[in-house]
C-alpha cells in the first residue's frame, strides 16, 4: 500500500528557476524525512521535519511539514543543475516504520 | 567510516532460480530495512529487523521472498524460484535505531531476471 504521494512526477526547468514538490498522505507521521537519490546510488537524507507546521531551511531549499502532519513540501530557489535527482519523501510512524514516496524526478537544464 | 555495503552490485540470473543478495549494514545500527525499487520509481518496504525482534515481513510480495540477519549485522534476501517481475533495484538501509534516525543506505543490487 502505497501511503506517501508525490506530485509531480517528473520536473524539468532550466537553471535559475524555482519549483515546489508536494508530498501528501491520509496518514499522520511522527516525522517526515526528505531524500535525494542520484543515479546508481542510495537515497542521501536530506532534512528530517517533526513538528506540524516547522519549515526548515538548507541553503536553496525550504521544507515544510503541514500542521497535521500529514503532508510535506520542498522548495527549491534558483535551481541548480546540481540540484537534478530523484526526491524522496518517507514518512516515519511511532514504530520507525518508513513508509516512501512516489518519488519526483527533478532535471535542471544549463 | 565504512558506510552500508551490498553484494554484489549486479546480479543476472535466470527465470526460476534462486538469488542471494547481501548486505553489511554500518557497525552498531540496530535497525535494519530492505526496499525494492522500480527504475526511478519510490520505494518500496520489503522486510524491518530492529535488534532482537521479530522482524516485520509486512511488505514482503510473496512467499518466495525471505530475509535473515546474522548476529544482528549482515543481513540476507532470498529470492526463490525468481520471476521477471522480480527485476528492480534491492537496496538495503541500515539506521541507529532510535526514533527519527536517519536511514544509511548502500548503493543497491540490481537484479535482472532474464
Amino acid at each position: 500500500t502505497q501511503l506517501l504521494e508525490q506530485s509531480p512526477q517528473f520536473l524539468s526547468i532550466q537553471e535559475g528557476e524555482n519549483l515546489t514538490v508536494y508530498c501528501n498522505s491520509s496518514s499522520v507521521f511522527s516525522s517526515l524525512q526528505w531524500y535525494r537519490q542520484e543515479p546508481g546510488e542510495g537515497p542521501v537524507l536530506l532534512v528530517t521535519v517533526v513538528t506540524g507546521g516547522e519549515v526548515k531551511k538548507l541553503k536553496r531549499l525550504t521544507f515544510q511539514f503541514g500542521d497535521a502532519r500529514k503532508d510535506s513540501s520542498l522548495h527549491i530557489t534558483a535551481a541548480q543543475p546540481g540540484d537534478t535527482g530523484l526526491y524522496l519523501c518517507a514518512g516515519v510512524s511511532t514504530g520507525n516504520q518508513f513508509y516512501f514516496g512516489t518519488g519526483t524526478s527533478l532535471t535542471v537544464i544549463p | 567510516g565504512a558506510g552500508v555495503s551490498q553484494s554484489p552490485s549486479n546480479k543476472v540470473t535466470e527465470k526460476g532460480k534462486d538469488v542471494e543478495l547481501r548486505c553489511d549494514p554500518i557497525s552498531g545500527h540496530t535497525a535494519l530495512y530492505w526496499y525494492r525499487q522500480s527504475l526511478g520509481q519510490g520505494l518500496e518496504f520489503l522486510i524491518y529487523f530492529q535488534g532482537n525482534s521479530a522482524p516485520d515481513k509486512s511488505g514482503l510480495p510473496s512467499d518466495r521472498f525471505s530475509a535473515e540477519r546474522t548476529g544482528g549485522s549482515v543481513s540476507t534476501l532470498t529470492i526463490q524460484r525468481t520471476q521477471q517481475e522480480d527485476s528492480a533495484v534491492y537496496l538495503c538501509a541500515s539506521s541507529p535505531g532510535t526514533r527519527e534516525s536517519e536511514q544509511y543506505f548502500g548503493p543497491g543490487t540490481r537484479l535482472t531476471v532474464t
